[in-house]
């Protein structure tokens, strides 16, 4: 069973950039064309789609809202991937989940992170 | 603004039926799978539904789902206290290249 765990970056500070790692493991990132993506909450609100990737399809997809901001990437030896979000403000105060799509960029989201809570203070 | 457009909130009995209304457009539930996910407190999401209708193992077919047009739903029997949760919708929207969710409803289970 393939489980996904998200690192803890706790603060990050207004207009710097937030890294998140997703680390896989019970199974390899760079399998078939799966595709893995970031999903945030903001506190009391909504879920929000940040992006997804696919190693195999050497494609990536990212939510227009966020203007270009987040960048996603895999690192194959580690087994991870990875987002950046640049210039954050109060806003990008969420929980981030990571998670694996069934396979392909249009398929549901099938096994879920537990979330980690980013807090951007001023 | 969510691209997808679910009540807020409903509630029904212990034991009663309830459903979810999702809506959307040509772009997105009109023409792609629609999955439903659920959010108990404190805790990630989980799929529900998958494909309009299908259940993943383990999700127990007092649970369904279905899609007519533009909108689907989300039904769920025998409501039980433990079925307290937030339920999202989530599909694909072919213009604008995203994932795209609900904005979530509450269930309260009176």
């Amino acid at each position: 069973q393939v489980q996904l765990q998200e690192s803890d970056p706790g603060r990050v500070k207004a207009s710097e950039t937030l890294s998140l790692t997703c680390s896989v493991s019970g199974g390899s990132i760079s399998s078939s064309y799966c595709y893995w993506g970031w999903i945030r909450q903001a506190p009391g609100k909504g879920l929000e789609w940040i992006g997804s990737i696919s190693y195999s399809a050497r494609s990536t997809y990212n939510n227009p809202s966020l203007k270009s901001r987040a960048t996603i990437s895999i690192d194959t030896p580690k087994n991870q991937f990875s987002l950046t979000l640049n210039s954050v403000t109060a806003a990008d105060t969420a929980i981030y989940y990571c998670a694996r799509h069934n396979i392909a960029v249009a398929d549901p989201f099938d096994n879920w992170g537990q979330g980690t809570l980013v807090t951007v203070s001023s | 603004q969510s691209v997808l457009t679910q009540p807020p909130s409903v509630s029904a009995a212990p034991g009663q039926k309830v459903t979810i209304s999702c809506s959307g457009s040509s772009s997105n539930i009109g023409n792609n799978y629609v999955s439903w996910y659920q959010q108990l407190p404190g805790t990630a999401p989980k799929l529900l539904i998958y494909d309009n209708n299908k259940r993943p193992s383990g999700i127990p077919d007092r649970v369904s789902g279905s899609k007519s047009g533009t909108s689907a739903t989300l039904g769920i029997t025998g409501l039980q206290t433990g079925d307290e949760a937030d339920y999202y919708c989530g599909t694909w929207d072919s213009s604008l290249s995203a994932v795209v969710f609900g904005g979530g409803t509450k269930l309260t289970v009176l």
